[in-house]
């Protein structure tokens, strides 16, 4: 079974600088999906980036990237210049391609930026 | 304005006493699932439902129940909800589920069970 794992509880950023949310995943399978989701205090969930396991090419969106290595199975997220705006929950998640296409959450980072 | 609706946003209820967490989308999307997030252990699946008259059951099932009579309604229902059914529930939706798998969130129901 595939699982995810987000190994940083916490994180602090000072505002205007970059911080890296690292995720990594096990699976066996070859074509899947990855995402990174927000969750800030209103509690609604936000896609922030998806990337696609066939996909060599790092997704960005904005001030939001991803580093993608399908070897290690990692997935990490790069948030540069901070805003207050980005202090969130942020949870890693795969999708398998299998029947039900399920989708698989890390238990999420906390970021926290300082002003 | 496309959106997830669930209600009520939040419940205190006792143990034993049926209840019912609404969700609604207005985007004609295919794809509808129930997530309990709780801390330390992310997002769970419940439940989810492919189609309409279509559901099947995710990581944790057990104490709840869905129907999917419309497209757009998803109901979840806890028959006799314990304190261990404490949690904050998210409905999600997706047009492109198969494809993309992005899903639309509710704003969540915080459910409490004395």
């Amino acid at each position: 079974a595939q699982t995810v794992t987000q190994s940083q509880p916490e994180m602090s950023v000072q505002e205007a600088e970059t911080v890296t949310l690292s995720c990594t995943y096990d699976t066996s399978e070859s074509d899947y999906y990855l995402f990174w989701y927000k969750q800030p205090p209103s509690r609604q969930m936000i896609l922030v980036i998806r990337q696609e396991a066939y996909k060599q090419q790092n997704a960005t969106e904005n001030r939001f990237s991803v580093n993608f290595q399908k070897a290690a199975k990692s997935f990490s997220l790069k948030i540069s210049d901070s805003q207050l705006g980005d202090a969130a929950m942020y949870f890693c998640a795969y999708r398998s391609m299998d029947s039900n296409y399920q989708l698989i959450w890390g238990a999420g980072t906390k970021l926290i930026i300082k002003p | 304005e496309a959106q997830v609706t669930q209600n009520p946003r939040y419940l205190i209820t006792v143990t034993g006493k049926k209840l019912t967490v609404t969700c609604s989308q207005n985007m004609n999307h295919e794809y509808m699932s129930w997530y309990r997030q709780d801390p330390g252990l992310g997002l769970r699946q419940i439940y989810y439902s492919m189609n309409v008259e279509v559901t099947d059951k995710g990581d944790v099932p057990e104490g709840y129940k869905v129907s999917r009579k419309e497209k757009r309604n998803f109901p979840l229902i806890l028959e006799s909800p314990s304190p261990n059914q404490t949690s904050l529930y998210f409905c999600a939706s997706s047009w492109s589920w198969q494809v993309t798998g992005e899903l639309f969130f509710g704003e969540g129901s915080r459910l409490t069970v004395l």
